[in-house]
């Protein structure tokens, strides 16, 4: 199973939207309504951001956003915040005999 | 509150083993299924395995990488995960995560605990 490809980073000034993208195949991504999103701050755990594509776990503010066109994902985070700089990681279901796949990464800078 | 403590880390020569605990809480671990991820140093997320429930059938997946020396079980009647590692390589080192899979991924995940594969 080959990796998800993710931008390897983005930026954005505090107050703006990012978008990151995360692009698989029919396998994966496109195959299914099951990806994650984490948010990662450095020497932490991961957290989850969003699953099934876009729902939110409760918590989770409503400034990020998830989507998915054909075989690319996206997160969307909307007026920016300092707090927002972190790596991000997408993940996608690839079936009932796999693990899935995970996305190499995007590390997010607020300017 | 979900809770996922990792335990059991630590520095091991190359070609040995160890064992990694992950005592859990906060919701019903005997329904749930498991999944260990880690994070060598500076790099991106990777799966190591995941087990289902008893009543999905109890059974294990794991990653090539890991394949034939890496076992995952679980003790429901103490609430917890263990990832028994063996022929341990270099190329192991990493933070080892325990997680809860659901909806396709991991929603909940532990802090955390660091195997260093070293001579």
């Amino acid at each position: 199973q080959s990796a998800l490809t993710q931008p390897p980073s983005a930026s954005g000034s505090p107050g703006q939207s990012v978008t990151i993208s995360c692009t698989g195949t029919s396998s994966d991504v496109g195959g299914y309504n099951y990806v994650s999103w984490y948010q990662q701050h450095p020497g932490k755990a991961p957290k989850l951001m969003i699953y099934e594509v876009s729902k939110r776990p409760s918590g989770v503010p409503d400034r990020f956003s998830g989507s998915k066109s054909g075989n690319t994902a996206s997160l969307t985070v909307s007026g920016l915040q300092a707090e927002d700089e972190a790596d991000y990681y997408c993940s996608s279901y690839a079936g009932s005999n796999t693990l899935g796949v995970f996305g190499g990464g995007t590390k997010l800078t607020v300017l | 509150e979900v809770q996922l403590v990792e335990s059991g880390g630590g520095l091991v020569k190359p070609g040995g083993s160890l064992r990694l605990s992950c005592a859990a809480s906060g919701f019903t671990f005997s329904n749930a299924w498991m999944s260990w991820v880690r994070q060598a140093p500076g790099k991106g997320l990777e799966w190591v395995g995941r087990i289902k429930s008893k009543t999905d059938g109890g059974t294990t997946d794991y990653a090539a990488p890991v394949k034939g020396r890496f076992t995952i079980s679980r003790d429901d009647s103490k609430n917890t995960l263990y990832l028994q590692m063996n022929s341990l390589k270099t190329e192991d080192t990493a933070v080892y995560y325990c997680t809860t899979y659901c909806s396709g991924g991991n929603c909940y995940w532990g802090q955390g605990t660091l195997v260093t594969v070293s001579s």
